[in-house]
């Protein structure tokens, strides 16, 4: 059973259009990162997340932490095409010194 | 420049045959890991280390040892590959603070693509 359910696994879009991408657990979290991945590259961290109900923008994405501190989704308006990549959400887990990742959203975008 | 290497990028190997996947940061951080990356399953964490000499496993630590002798790196053992070890590998590394660690993010390594025939 994967801890960090992402939703949907795939999403293929045109440029310019929003799109929102979930992750889920039963579990609650001290905190929760969002990471992208690029083909050939490791993962690059693009926000952490820590208080429930938090809101974080990074210019035409903008993070959600849920109250409860169990989800968050990631939001992007007018997609381009550079934001193509691979999504994934993380959160320590246990002694604060296991990260886990989810499955992560492939997204792509074209023109 | 900040940045977290690993050597070899791809390797090729057989089923039995001893390898290394070094890892190294110039960053001077306390926590370094490893991930594996397949199709479907995500990232998953196969060791990790507080600091020079402590380690402890991750999710999926079977077939595999790690050491940490110095701070700055961290290799891979695998000391008989077997196929099922065929995947995506990842090093990562960030600052770690006792009961803060979550604060800080993971740098990682560009990957290691190991083929186990």
């Amino acid at each position: 059973t994967q801890l960090l359910e992402q939703s949907p696994q795939f999403l293929s879009i045109q440029e310019g259009e929003n799109l929102t991408v979930y992750c889920n657990s039963s579990s609650v979290f001290s905190s929760l990162q969002w990471y992208r991945q690029e083909p050939g590259e490791g993962p690059v961290l693009l926000v952490t997340v820590v208080t429930g109900g938090e809101v974080k923008k990074l210019k035409r994405l903008t993070f959600q932490f849920g109250d409860a501190r169990k989800d968050s989704s990631l939001h992007i308006t007018a997609a381009q095409p550079g934001d193509t990549g691979l999504y994934l959400c993380a959160a320590y887990t246990g002694t604060a010194s296991k990260l886990t990742f989810g499955t992560g959203t492939r997204l792509q975008v074209t023109l | 420049e900040a940045q977290v290497t690993q050597n070899p990028r791809y390797l090729i190997t057989v089923t039995g045959k001893k390898l290394t996947v070094t890892c190294s940061q110039n960053m001077n951080h306390e926590y370094m890991s490893w991930y594996r990356q397949d199709p479907g399953l995500g990232l998953r964490q196969i060791y990790y280390s507080m600091n020079v000499e402590v380690t402890d496993k991750g999710d999926v630590p079977e077939g595999y040892k790690v050491s940490r002798k110095e701070k700055r790196n961290f290799p891979l053992i695998l000391e008989s590959p077997s196929p099922n070890q065929t995947s995506l590998y990842f090093c990562a590394s960030s600052l770690s603070v006792p009961l803060s660690a979550y604060l800080y993010e993971q740098y990682f390594g560009p990957g290691t693509r190991l083929t186990v025939t």
